[in-house]
């Protein structure tokens, strides 16, 4: 299957830094990505649709200058969280969209990223 | 609204010990609904799409099959390396990028004992 690869798989950063979590899909293009954050023990909450040369759509209560996401070419979205602050700190998962070309979709998820803000 | 609701939360099972577990779901209009298993600390790996009602999909112990109401996830056999949270999410149809978004549910938590 499609291989979607996050990067840093563990990052400390202390608070009032800004950290970067970069998201690749490493054998498909992907026009639109998506960025998660679960906290322990719940499911999956989506923070923002990443849109391959536009801006990207948040949901409703994520700060989009805190969350700044950037998805510069199709095989390529990142998440910069600025001004990290301790309830910062969380698991960051993303997404991509592969398009079949039969058959609908599928979304395949990054490894995840632990962000811990000290 | 769609509404993913699955059941049970959690299911401890013996090894070889055969269950389903349950995602129902309220959508305007599916375009597809996903599976998905999530180990701890990992991100969720796919597992199987199914499109329309009937369809039934399957890998090596898992067969997952839909109805217009809800989807079953069968496992056969269980060994402990299945224990994971099993995650069911829909796409529903619409246009742009955002149509792409999946809604999941709150997973099933599976435990498989030796």
């Amino acid at each position: 299957g499609a291989v979607v690869s996050q990067h840093p798989s563990r990052v400390i950063c202390k608070s009032g830094t800004s950290v970067k979590i970069e998201c690749r899909s490493l054998d498909f293009q992907a026009t639109t990505m998506f960025w998660y954050r679960q906290f322990p023990k719940q499911s999956l909450m989506l923070m923002a649709t990443s849109n391959e040369g536009s801006k990207a759509t948040y949901e409703q209560g994520v700060e989009k200058d805190k969350f700044l996401i950037n998805h510069a070419s199709l095989t390529l979205s990142t998440l910069t969280v600025t001004s990290a602050h301790p309830e910062d700190s969380s698991f960051y998962i993303c997404s991509a969209v592969y398009l079949e070309v039969y058959s609908g979709n599928t979304i395949y998820f990054g490894e995840g990223s632990w962000l811990t803000v000290v | 609204e769609d509404q993913v609701t699955q059941s049970p939360e959690a299911l401890r099972l013996q090894e070889g010990e055969s269950s389903s577990l349950n995602c129902s779901y309220t959508v305007s209009g599916l375009r597809g609904l996903f599976w998905y298993r999530q180990d701890p600390g990992k991100g969720p790996e796919f597992l199987f799409t199914l499109y329309s009602a009937g369809e039934e999909k399957e890998k090596e112990r898992l067969k997952a099959t839909l109805t217009k109401k809800e989807s079953f996830l069968h496992i056969t056999a269980p060994k402990p390396e299945d224990s994971a949270t099993y995650l069911c999410a829909v796409q529903v149809h619409g246009s742009g990028a955002g149509s792409y978004q999946l809604t999941f549910g709150k997973g099933t938590k599976l435990s498989v004992i030796p």
